[in-house]
């Protein structure tokens, strides 16, 4: 199975900061034939479902703020937030959805808060 | 708008089967999407169970293959899990969600891809 790794596992940044949080897989998650990062990140907040914020590594879901965008290739991404507000105070996950069968991976969550 | 529903009892005996259902509005199962169960166990993090899609192929967690069948109501537009001899570490939120698919068309192989849309999760505590 692919192995994802988040770091930090918390961080706390003040408002309006940038946050930065990186995740790594344990095997390439591009695939050559259509040049694709099967890669996604969520948010979580308490006593919520998981929200997809951004998926193919890099394309913000519709209705998600453009404070939030996605890099990264290969086994290294990154989740950035240009400037932290409130509401972005959450669990952050990323997933790889590239195995094929599937056997889906997430990483074990990165708890953001306020400083 | 889609919405998934999850249903099923909220407390489960050791040894026994747990079984859950995610009813669907707003979107049909049978159109090209695959519909999977994701688990949080309380305080931690998240664990893909399996997928279906609407032709009845399925992918489970190898992990839980063995305890875990997922099936598809097309009729009642809903789909189930079964997760069978049950313990404490069982003991979890358990998500249905939906899966957009990529088409390979060298192959015809539809690939489940991340979850877009997830129900609110029901709490499912294995005890005696």
């Amino acid at each position: 199975d692919i192995v994802m790794t988040q770091s930090p596992d918390s961080l706390a940044v003040s408002l309006g900061e940038r946050a930065t949080i990186n995740c790594k897989s344990s095997q390439s998650v591009l695939y050559s034939s259509n040049n694709k990062n099967y890669l996604a990140w969520y948010q979580q907040k308490p006593g919520q479902p998981p929200k997809l914020l951004i998926y193919w590594a890099s394309t913000r879901e519709s209705g998600v703020p453009d404070r939030f965008s996605g890099s990264g290739s290969g086994t290294d991404f990154t989740l950035t937030i240009s400037s932290l507000q409130a509401e972005d105070v959450a669990v952050y996950y990323c997933q790889q959805y590239y195995s094929i069968p599937p056997v889906y991976t997430f990483g074990q969550g990165t708890k953001l808060e306020i400083k | 708008q889609v919405q998934l529903q999850e249903s099923g009892p909220g407390l489960v005996k050791p040894s026994e089967t747990l079984s859950l259902i995610c009813a669907v509005s707003g979107y049909s199962i049978s159109s090209a999407y695959y519909w999977g169960w994701i688990r949080q166990p309380p305080g931690k993090g998240l664990e893909w169970i399996g997928s279906i899609y609407h032709s009845g192929s399925t992918y489970y967690n190898p992990s839980l293959k063995s305890r875990v069948t997922i099936s598809a109501d097309t009729s009642k537009n809903q789909f189930s899990l079964k997760l069978s001899s049950v313990t404490a570490a069982d003991t979890a939120v358990y998500y249905c969600a939906r899966s957009p698919t990529y088409y390979y068309d060298n192959s015809g192989y539809y690939q489940p891809l991340y979850f877009d849309y997830w129900g609110q999760g029901t709490l499912v505590t294995v005890s005696s």
